[in-house]
């Protein structure tokens, strides 16, 4: 069984509806990254959390750390979104980031 | 500030090669991590670099190796390439937690 695991796998979505990507982990961790990675490859950060909830514009992320799980929401979606989007964690102190399989989304017009 | 970059873009080495990556990172940033990412296994984690120590290694072969300079600038090294090191290389420098990826290097093995 993976540290990271994401699901679902694969979303498909109308533009406007409301999208959740859940992010479960069996370790502990320092913090907890969301990833996108768009086709070609680069990845931006989107957050960072140790705690609590973060948004920023249409994202919104939260973490339960005693239930080990963290949810990515993307609020009135578009097909910009569409990308893939990775949890990763850090944990036991080093700057190692451990990946979940990632989950590739896509936002028809 | 400029982010991290990357050299080279693009790469295609035959088998038996070796090939070197550079990873320059963000200005004051003083640690590296390296990534490989492909279709079958995801991205995993090779090195981690802290102030030209290596800190951290992933579980790869021996012929994956790196190193960091005073400057902070990274390099890895893959020796004696094999089809399976297809893939993007990633590398991301960081401050606390908060990690920040190079546009990646994508190697093609022949």
């Amino acid at each position: 069984k993976n540290e990271v695991e994401q699901s679902p796998q694969n979303l498909t979505a109308q533009e406007g509806e409301f999208i959740t990507i859940n992010c479960s982990y069996s370790v502990g961790i320092s913090a907890l990254h969301w990833l996108q990675q768009h086709p070609g490859g680069g990845i931006v950060s989107l957050f960072m959390l140790s705690s609590g909830k973060k948004k920023h514009g249409r994202l919104i992320a939260t973490i339960n750390i005693q239930e080990k799980h963290s949810s990515l929401h993307i609020t009135a979606s578009h097909p910009r979104d569409s990308a893939v989007y990775i949890c990763a964690v850090l944990s036991g102190g080093a700057q190692k980031l451990v990946f979940g399989q990632g989950t590739r989304l896509t936002i028809n017009p | 500030k400029a982010g991290v970059t990357q050299t080279p873009r693009y790469l295609i080495k035959t088998r038996g090669q070796q090939v070197t990556l550079s990873c320059s990172p963000i200005s004051g940033h003083r640690s590296v991590s390296w990534y490989q990412q492909t279709p079958g296994q995801g991205l995993q984690f090779l090195f981690e670099y802290f102030s030209e120590t290596q800190r951290n290694k992933g579980n790869f072969p021996g012929r994956f190796s790196g190193r960091q300079f005073s400057n902070s600038r990274s390099e890895m090294n893959v020796s004696t390439l094999e089809l399976g090191d297809s893939a993007l290389y990633l590398c991301a420098s960081y401050q606390g937690y908060t990690q920040y990826f190079g546009p990646g290097t994508r190697l093609t093995v022949l």
